[in-house]
């Protein structure tokens, strides 16, 4: 069992939906991250958190240490969210990732 | 601050050759890290710097791969020498500290013939 479950794999969606991208861990963690790679390959680190919830313009990501479950959220969804969605839990020195989410949001 | 910049951003070399990514993290951020990342393997840890340190090699897949922080905004990562398997998306992120947030470079696609 991977120490890091993401789901779904493959999440395709229409504009304008409310998206949520779930991630499951099974180790002690100091922070959970969300990270997000687009088609050309960068990475951009959306939030570090290590309780309650976080929001930054329509992204919205909540952790529940107690059931070790990381919840990510997009509102009003918009082709160009299209990307690959990470979890990643530990520290920056330790991060165990998830296999990532790949969301299509289509016109 | 430009961010993270890795170069070059795609590499194509022989089987044999030797390669050699750079990354020059951050100003002020002095944690340093080199992952690789893979279609069967995702995202892996190879070294962590601290300081300019090696702290963490042990996702270094095996001698033929060296990584070097000379001073605090330059590093590299050297394969050597290189391999098909070695294939694959190298990033290299910054943070300012153990246990804060990373930023990542755009990547260098090496791709191995």
């Amino acid at each position: 069992k991977n120490e890091v479950e993401q789901s779904p794999q493959n999440l395709t969606a229409q504009e304008g939906e409310f998206i949520t991208i779930n991630c499951s861990y099974s180790v002690g963690i100091s922070a959970l991250h969300w990270l997000q790679q687009h088609p050309g390959g960068g990475i951009v680190s959306l939030f570090m958190l290590s309780s309650g919830k976080k929001k930054h313009g329509r992204l919205i990501a909540t952790i529940n240490i107690q059931e070790k479950h990381s919840s990510l959220h997009i509102t009003a969804s918009h082709p160009r969210d299209s990307a690959v969605y990470i979890c990643a839990v530990g520290s920056a020195r330790q991060l165990t990732f998830g296999s990532g989410t790949q969301l299509t949001v289509l016109p | 601050d430009a961010g993270v910049i890795q170069s070059p951003r795609h590499e194509v070399t022989e089987m044999g050759q030797e390669v050699t990514l750079r990354c020059k993290p951050i100003s002020g951020h002095n944690s340093l890290f080199w992952y690789r990342q893979t279609m069967m393997r995702g995202l892996e840890l190879l070294i962590y710097f601290n300081n300019n340190v090696p702290i963490d090699d042990s996702g270094m897949p095996e001698d033929r791969f060296s990584a070097k922080m000379p001073n605090a905004s330059f590093s590299t990562l050297k394969i050597q020498p290189s391999e098909p398997r070695d294939s694959a998306v190298y990033f290299c992120a910054s943070s300012p500290g153990r246990n804060t947030e990373a930023f990542f470079g755009q990547g260098t696609r090496l791709t191995v013939v």
